[in-house]
């Protein structure tokens, strides 16, 4: 069964912290994402990854940083996190299909971060 | 710059009859689109999707409708369940040409509440 999973689901960060969010795909897949989820904003991207080191700027990427080290994992970093950044954060993986889109983007649950 | 809107927040619907979700978008480029469905404290999970070479796509009690012409589609659900309480959204993308990496540009979410 295809598992994207997030490494917490809650979290509370001050002001100024550096924060990881990580997040761990099961299914090989050459794709992953990172987005944000605001009330009426939908979801945006903040970064995606067609493989590994390999990273591009989505729509709204200031304030953001990624690393993708394994192909499994992929991991978004709050520099110095604002509370602007308080947020529903979701990561998101997809076969490569040689550019063509796929139903199958798989989602993990999310992390609700809060910044204080 | 909103390139794909859902206009409608929310959507409330007695159990049995339809319900109808819409969806615009502003870049010609988009040629697949996307229907997500997203429970709370869930990641969002593909429900439907349409190739811009077709008008119409049904699956069960779900069917999506794209006018091409006026860049508007919409998902009708028939009959409305209880259990389809949740947040619709509708996403794109512009696939063709091998260059899209799976990447959804997502509209904002309508929430659909069925009534019992």
């Amino acid at each position: 069964d295809v598992k994207v999973t997030q490494s917490s689901r809650y979290l509370v960060k001050r002001t100024g912290e550096k924060v990881f969010l990580e997040c761990v795909q099961d299914m090989d897949h050459e794709n992953m994402f990172w987005y944000r989820q605001d009330p009426g904003l939908g979801l945006r991207l903040i970064y995606f990854s067609y493989d590994v080191k390999m990273k591009e700027k989505g729509d709204i990427p200031e304030g953001y940083s990624v690393s993708r080290e394994k192909k499994e994992r992929f991991s978004l970093i709050l520099e110095s996190a604002s509370t602007n950044q308080t947020s529903m954060y979701l990561c998101a993986s997809t076969p490569f299909t040689g550019g063509l889109v796929t139903d199958t983007q798989y989602f993990g649950p999310g992390t609700r971060l809060t910044v204080l | 710059d909103q390139q794909v809107k859902q206009n409608s927040p929310s959507l409330s619907v007695q159990e049995g009859r339809i319900s109808i979700l819409n969806c615009d978008y502003t870049n010609s480029m988009f040629d697949y689109f996307l229907w997500y469905k997203k429970y709370p404290a869930e990641g969002p999970t593909f429900l439907i999707s349409i190739s811009s070479i077709k008008d119409k796509n049904e699956d069960g009690r779900f069917t999506v409708f794209l006018n091409k012409s006026a860049k508007h589609l919409s998902l009708h659900i028939v009959p409305s369940q209880p259990g389809d309480s949740a947040v619709y959204f509708c996403a794109a993308s512009a696939g063709a040409g091998g260059t899209s990496y799976g990447k959804l540009t997502f509209g904002q979410g309508t929430i659909l509440t069925v009534h019992p």
